[in-house]
């Protein structure tokens, strides 16, 4: 595996149950980023880990809740969501130090809440 | 607020001519930093071309380039001798923190561009 994986790629789950987005980075990076995709509205932050202690909450609700165990896996926690969680959930990590560094993103997993 | 916008939300160009996609951002820090990304239909968003708001020379990546102007805060993505492969979305973001050493980007709306044969 190179780059940056995420599983599931398509998760359709009811308010009521939970699940848990994986992301893993083969890149040996630092730092790692969970992204919300809404149709018609840009990419907007949630969590940022940097060696694996979070350094933001984006403002995120509580029913999203991230775990990121070491510096090569990130997890999102989702349980009893609701319609407008529906998005594209985007992985991302990058080196931690230089302003250049860009991220490196996953392919996404396509979230529907029912 | 710092902030990203990109005004054109399609774009349709012939295959082989170059296209300008336009970003223009909304900060008042002096150190900051600029990012083009596409986004295939596949999902992931990968990165192009990078400028630095206190570099002088506007940044090149093969057929990429950004045109940087500062006092106009502008930061426009050039593509030239377009290709088929280049239809897709493309974000322009902007650095607005650095978190422990961990960045923390604003992405605009983004632009669908299409590639005519």
């Amino acid at each position: 595996e190179t780059g940056v994986t995420q599983t599931p790629r398509h998760l359709v789950m009811g308010m009521t149950n939970k699940k848990s987005l994986k992301c893993e980075q083969h890149l040996g990076h630092n730092a790692m980023y969970w992204y919300k995709q809404s149709a018609k509205k840009p990419l907007e932050l949630m969590f940022v880990y940097n060696f694996k202690e979070q350094t933001e909450n984006n403002s995120v609700p509580s029913r999203f809740s991230p775990e990121c165990p070491n510096s090569s896996h990130l997890f999102l926690h989702l349980h009893t969501l609701q319609p407008e969680d529906s998005a594209l959930y985007l992985c991302a990590s990058s080196l931690s130090g230089a302003v250049s560094y860009e991220q490196y993103f996953g392919p996404g997993t396509r979230l529907t809440v029912t | 607020a710092q902030k990203i916008t990109q005004t054109q939300p399609g774009m349709f160009v012939q295959e082989k001519e170059a296209v300008t996609l336009d970003c223009t951002y909304d900060t008042s820090d002096q150190s900051y930093g600029l990012f083009w990304y596409k986004q295939p239909s596949s999902g992931e968003m990968i990165f192009l071309i990078y400028q630095g708001s206190y570099d002088e020379q506007n940044a090149t990546e093969g057929r990429y380039s950004l045109n940087f102007q500062k006092a106009r805060k502008s930061a426009n993505l050039v593509i030239s001798a377009s290709q088929l492969g280049d239809s897709a979305m493309y974000f322009c973001a902007m650095r607005v923190g650095i978190i422990q050493g961990a960045q923390k980007l604003v992405f605009g709306q983004g632009t669908r561009l299409t590639i005519n044969p």
